[in-house]
């Protein structure tokens, strides 16, 4: 199983601010990789697939890069709408893994 | 539009009990669609429960190690639905159950969840 680790867990910013989210995966998942934002009590909601694609509706504010075991989504400047916790997972192999999140809160 | 709606969560006692969820799928073929579930306990993370493949790519199931031997994952493609049918509940089975999807292109869809709850 692909474990993915995210860092760090919690991100303290003001809005404005650019925030840089990472996640390492244990082997290499191509660009088999996605994104997630979730708020409380929603599901969670697609950002970025396949590394560095962003999914339809998906503000430029936010952008993916990374491939192999590396990965870093980027918030260009903080809208007070993304103070959430964002997920990453791979799908290049079963099961689908996730990391453990990432909480963005206003500082 | 694809759309995922899952239904069928509720209030259940550990050891005996059982429940079925359902999720109906729209605005994609769903007879060439693998499927998946995923489960979120509360205030916790992202957990996969299990996957179906199309019948054309063999139909295979597989199952998280949690839930292996309790749940089974089914497919009726005559109903678009996807199904998950948990068996001898456990309290650590209490969270909220997406299904979820993949397209040719990569784009990951979920529905809104439905929220299982095991205790006495």
């Amino acid at each position: 199983e692909i474990v993915l680790t995210q860092s760090p867990a919690t991100l303290s910013l003001s809005p404005g601010e650019r925030a840089t989210l990472s996640c390492r995966a244990s082997q290499s998942v191509s660009s088999y990789f996605a994104w997630y934002q979730q708020k409380p009590g929603q599901a969670p909601r697609l950002l970025i697939y396949d590394a560095s694609n962003r999914a339809t509706g998906i503000p430029a504010r936010f952008s993916g890069s990374g491939s192999g075991t590396d990965f870093t989504l980027t918030i260009s400047s903080l809208e007070p709408e993304d103070f959430a916790v964002y997920y990453c997972q791979q799908r290049i192999n079963w099961p689908w893994t996730f990391g453990q999140g990432t909480k963005v809160e206003i500082k | 539009e694809v759309q995922l709606v899952e239904s069928g969560g509720g209030l259940v006692k550990p050891g005996g009990g059982s429940l079925r969820l359902s999720c109906a799928a729209s605005g994609f073929s769903f007879s060439n669609a693998w499927m998946i579930w995923v489960r979120q306990a509360p205030g916790k993370g992202l957990e996969w429960v299990g996957r179906i493949k199309s019948k054309t790519d063999g139909g295979t199931i597989d199952y998280a190690a949690p839930v292996k031997g309790r749940f089974t994952i089914s497919r009726d493609d005559s109903k678009n639905t996807l199904y998950l049918q948990m068996n001898s509940l456990k309290t650590e089975d209490t969270a909220v159950y997406y299904c979820t999807t993949v397209d040719f292109a990569g784009r990951i869809y979920w529905g809104q969840g439905t929220l299982v709850t095991v205790s006495s």
